[in-house]
Order: structure tokens, then sequence, then C-alpha cells
């Protein structure tokens, strides 16, 4: 079946840096992506998403980039803030069912 | 607009027995999806319900059951219950069955 996995579990920045978080997944038919945020005590909170058609997106301060040929999409945070600081997620969506990587820890040093 | 709620907050249970889960989606919202996710994993995909009907599941076995209700909200039930059912127990409302998923805090079950 399909996987979807992140490259690194934990992820440490200082505040006002770039962050980048990989993800690697093994469908090639997959074609809607999704980054999630989660903080603790809460559920996974939407960040963006992009489709397979697109190579890139951008957001509020976030950016996701998406490789088929290599089947790699990265988050990339500008100025990471503390309130950045939680757990990360990719996951692929097919036909309403998401399949979740299992997350990396960003945590943001003041 | 009320957001996504699930009850209860956490609760214990013996291995062996029965748990129901509730989760009340969001105004408008049809589509509940639920997910279990065990301490430092991603979460897993149980199943989703459309319209009252299920409409996919994961990878779990039958003892895990579900309920949509006219009104859209929904239950998770496992019955004989195991230790590796721990988890926090998310559900997860749309739109629609493929529309933009909103998920709630979560249940954490904690099974002895």
């Amino acid at each position: 079946g399909e996987s979807v996995g992140l490259h690194l579990p934990t992820l440490s920045v200082q505040e006002g840096d770039n962050s980048i978080i990989n993800c690697a997944y093994s469908n090639s038919a997959s074609d809607y992506f999704i980054w999630y945020k989660q903080e603790s005590g809460k559920g996974p909170q939407f960040i963006i998403d992009i489709r397979s058609n697109m190579d890139k997106r951008q957001g509020q301060r976030v950016t996701v980039l998406l490789n088929k040929t290599v089947k790699h999409l990265s988050l990339q945070i500008a100025a990471t803030q503390p309130g950045d600081s939680a757990v990360y997620f990719c996951a692929e969506r097919t036909a309403g069912k998401s399949t979740f990587g299992d997350g990396t820890t960003l945590t943001v040093k003041p | 607009e009320t957001g996504v709620t699930q009850s209860p907050t956490h609760l214990i249970k013996t291995r062996g027995q029965q748990v129901t889960l509730r989760c009340s989606s969001q105004s408008g919202h049809n589509t509940v999806s639920w997910y279990q996710q065990a301490l430092g994993q991603g979460p897993q995909f149980i199943f989703q319900y459309y319209r009252e009907e299920e409409n996919g599941r994961g990878n779990f076995p039958p003892r895990f059951s579900g309920l949509q209700f006219p009104n859209y909200s929904s239950e998770l039930n496992v019955n004989a219950l195991e230790l590796d059912d721990s988890a926090l127990y998310l559900c997860a409302s749309s739109l629609d069955r493929v529309g933009e998923q909103y998920f709630g805090p979560g249940t954490r079950l904690t099974v002895t």
C-alpha cells in the first residue's frame, strides 16, 4: 500500500531562521498532498496543500515544494517563530482518505 | 461557527471492555472521518462516514465500528479492547468526502 515518510523526526532551529521539513511518498499515483501542524493537546491543523499538477505553492510564511520525479515534498517556513514549535505531518489524500507520515517535531530556540 | 468537538477528552478502560467515542462535526459538514494516533506516530485512517453511510475503511478489524447520525455527528465504537488500542482518537469533519478536513482535539483512550 501507499506510505508517507518524513526524513528527520526532529528539527531544531533558531528563531528567525528558515525551517525546511522534508517528506517522501511511495505512491506515484498520489495527486494531492497536505501539510499539517499539530500542537500539544490538539488535533492536526491544515497548513497548506498542493496538487500534483503544481511544483510549488506559497502561503503566508510557508511554501510547499513537490518533486514528482523523486516523490518528495518539502515544507519551508520563513522566519520561524516560537509559535511554530509543533509536530508537522505531511499527508497524501486519495478519495477522502489521508495517509500520514510519522511527523517531524520542530523546536524553535529563542 | 462551532468547530469539531469530541467527547470524552480522555478515558481509561480495561482490556476486553467496549468503548464509544463521540464527535460533533462542524456546522454544515456532512462527512466525518476517524483516525487513530498512537504515541509518536501519525494518524491512521480508520473509516469515513458520508451522509450516514460508511464511505471507505482503513486497515482496522471489524471490532472497530461507527455510526453517523442525521445531524452528521458520529460515534466510534471499539469492542473487545486490546492494550494496543491505547491511542489518541481523532475525528475530522469536512464539507464533503474529499473536502478539507477539520480535526477535533481528540479523545485519549488508555487501555489497561
